[in-house]
């Protein structure tokens, strides 16, 4: 069975950095790009960027390039989304999922809330 | 890189039809066959319904069904049901391995 599990909640402080992770099991995570996707507090779904983890090809959307940083480690099938600092309005959930060729998210994880206040 | 434009909101009665839309440009949905729709419930991870424009995974009814014609794409739900109540979100390949998604469509169940 495809899963991505995603890390707990956070609660932060501007400025502070963080980093989540996605694990994924039961396929080949190496074969598959594994992407992030935000929702912020009642909006709808913006995606972030993806990673190919056999070789760490990395596309941003233009709206977040600069502002986070995707990663993997394929030695532990985890992918990685990081910020150095954090703003309040990164408060969002942000969602993992899994793209096959074909240009669509067939699996997301569960997502990980991360609230940034003062 | 600008959301598709979705309808804010979308109803019918049960056993009725609701047609969502879903207009991109050239750049993308009119651009590639990669269009893909996600059924999002309150407080749920959004759920892939259709990808590759019309295409129905393993488990989603064959209620539910997609097309595209030039930058614009749909999403019908035949047979409406109470469980169909959600948000819906359409999503496009937009060139250079990068996506976009729909500014999303609450579907209300009356």
């Amino acid at each position: 069975e495809v899963q991505l599990v995603q890390s707990g909640a956070e609660v932060k402080k501007p400025g502070e950095s963080l980093k989540i992770s996605c694990k994924g099991s039961g396929y080949s995570f190496t074969s598959y790009w594994i992407g992030w996707v935000r929702q912020m507090p009642g909006k709808g779904l913006e995606w972030m960027g993806t990673i190919y983890p056999s070789d760490s090809d990395i596309r941003y959307s233009p709206s977040f390039q600069g502002q986070v940083t995707i990663s993997a480690d394929k030695s532990i099938s985890t992918a990685y989304l990081q910020w150095s600092s954090l703003k309040a309005s990164d408060s969002a959930i942000y969602y993992c999922v899994r793209r096959p060729t074909g240009g669509y998210f067939d699996y997301w994880g569960q997502g990980s809330l991360v609230t940034v206040s003062s | 890189q600008s959301a598709l434009t979705q309808p804010p909101s979308a109803s019918g009665s049960p056993g009725q039809s609701v047609t969502i839309s879903c207009t991109g440009t050239s750049s993308d949905v009119g651009g590639y066959n990669y269009v893909s729709w996600y059924q999002q419930h309150p407080g749920r991870a959004p759920k892939l319904m259709i990808y590759e424009v019309s295409k129905r995974p393993s488990g989603v009814p064959d209620r539910f069904s997609g097309s595209k014609s030039g930058n614009t794409a749909s999403l019908t739900v035949s047979g409406l049901q109470a469980e169909d109540e959600a948000d819906y979100y359409c999503s496009s390949y937009a060139g250079s391995n990068t996506y976009v998604f729909g500014t999303g469509t609450k579907v209300t169940v009356l």
